[in-house]
């Protein structure tokens, strides 16, 4: 059974800073992993999608690396500001079954 | 253009009523997910679908639970005899096809059940 793990649970850093979010799984046979986004009440914002042939995509300041053997995942974030503070959740597709499966996601606030 | 809809935003019900959920996906996306995501469990699959078919109901937590997908476009999710443990936020995604494709999610209908 796939299980997702996001570390850290939390994390507050001030403006400017660079930062990195972890996501971990536990079965490497995936087909695809997904960043989201989640602002307080709100729906899932789909950040980045990456195929599992590829080792990073790029948006914006935001960059998601890709290790499928290791089975991580890594979101990048650039220059953060205070706009960024939202839940980053984490999610991916193996080849068992169409769902996404979740990570408990981090909780980022971005302090002026 | 224009996103993943849902309906209604908010649904507060008693105990024991059944209780409608709609969805409207991205014009043109051929699979349609729904998901709950309740305090402590996190964000857990429910149905998909392919068309209007359901090859996966495996996250349909009980029989009370059902939806269905009509004209290839919008779904609803029926939850029967409400139970407090079914409150939460139902989200719903579609993509335009089934596997290789990014997920983008509705704003969700959050159920209180009292």
């Amino acid at each position: 059974k796939q299980e997702v793990t996001q570390i850290p649970a939390a994390l507050s850093v001030p403006e400017g800073e660079n930062l990195v979010l972890n996501c971990s799984f536990t079965d490497s046979a995936i087909y695809n992993l997904q960043w989201f986004r989640q602002d307080p009440g709100k729906g899932l914002t789909s950040l980045l999608l990456i195929q599992s042939s590829q080792r990073e995509q790029t948006s914006g300041r935001l960059n998601a690396s890709l290790d499928k053997s290791s089975g991580r995942s890594t979101l990048y974030i650039a220059a953060s500001q205070p706009g960024d503070s939202a839940t980053y959740l984490c999610a991916v597709k193996d080849n068992r079954a169409e769902k996404l499966v979740f990570g408990k996601g981090t909780k980022l606030t971005v302090n002026p | 253009g224009a996103g993943v809809s849902q309906s209604p935003s908010n649904k507060v019900t008693e105990k024991g009523k059944d209780v409608e959920l709609r969805c409207d996906p991205i014009s043109g996306h051929t699979a349609l997910y729904w998901y709950r995501q309740s305090l402590g469990q996190g964000l857990e699959f429910l149905i998909y679908f392919q068309g209007n078919s359901a090859p996966d109901k495996s996250g349909l937590p009980s029989d009370r639970f059902s939806a269905e997908r009509t004209g290839g476009s919008v779904s609803t999710l029926t939850i029967q005899r409400t139970q407090q443990e079914d409150s939460a936020v139902y989200l719903c995604a579609s993509s335009r096809v089934i596997t290789y494709n990014e997920q983008f999610f509705g704003p969700g209908t959050r159920l209180t059940v009292l």
